[in-house]
């Protein structure tokens, strides 16, 4: 069974570089037809993708956060992260990792989320 | 403000059918396949429905989905107080800001 796992600093100080992983378990981050993304969740709002990124390395990003963010991949540790840059209050959020079958006009889905991390911008 | 709009809240009794409503554009849900999530209160976000209208294994088939032009419908029937959470309809935009969209989501109460 396909397991996903946030891991990282659940406080990060305004202007600084957020970071955080996610380790794939039960499945190969190498498998063709998925990507792997992030979403995010402010508290008490709605949920707001991030990006996504395949095992090769190609990536979509979310065009608001463009700027500000790089995910990456790891295939020798099942691994992909996420760096959100120059970070303000208004990033404050439970941050999800979660696998992403996506094929424009034919099928975008994400199935299994991990469980969550918050993460709290604060001096 | 959500590309895609879902009404804030839907009740309904126990037993009872309720539909949640998700409407967008051309850009997105009109040449785009909807997915659905159910969020039950402090868990992760679990997959309905994907590709309008399939069930993953294990998703009962009291929920179902639907699309028509550029809306989407959430069915869920036989309703059980388990059900009361967040709902989320999703999909790509195809625009030139090309990306993964929400719903802002929809609270189901069961009375």
């Amino acid at each position: 069974q396909l397991q996903l796992q946030e891991s990282g600093p659940g406080l990060v100080k305004p202007s600084e570089t957020l970071s955080l992983t996610c380790t794939v378990s039960g499945g190969s981050i190498s498998s063709s037809s998925y990507y792997w993304g992030w979403i995010r969740q402010p508290p008490g709002k709605g949920l707001e993708w991030i990006g996504s990124i395949y095992y090769s390395g190609s990536t979509y990003y979310n065009p608001s956060l463009k700027s500000r963010v790089t995910i990456s991949v790891d295939t020798s540790k099942n691994q992909f992260s996420l760096k959100l840059s120059s970070v303000t209050a208004a990033d404050t959020a439970v941050y999800y990792c979660a696998r992403h079958r996506f094929l424009e006009w034919a099928t975008n889905w994400f199935d299994p989320w991990g469980q969550g991390t918050l993460v709290t911008v604060s001096s | 403000q959500s590309v895609l709009t879902q009404p804030p809240s839907v009740s309904a009794a126990p037993g009872q059918k309720v539909t949640i409503s998700c409407s967008g554009s051309s850009s997105n849900i009109g040449n785009n396949y909807v997915s659905w999530y159910q969020q039950l209160p402090g868990t992760a976000p679990k997959l309905l429905i994907y590709d309008n209208n399939k069930r993953p294994s294990g998703i009962p088939d009291r929920f179902s989905g639907s699309k028509s032009g550029t809306s989407a419908t959430l069915g869920i029937t036989g309703l059980q107080t388990g059900d009361e959470a967040d709902y989320y309809c999703g999909t790509w935009d195809s625009s030139l800001s090309a990306d993964v969209v929400f719903g802002g989501g929809t609270k189901l109460t069961v009375l």
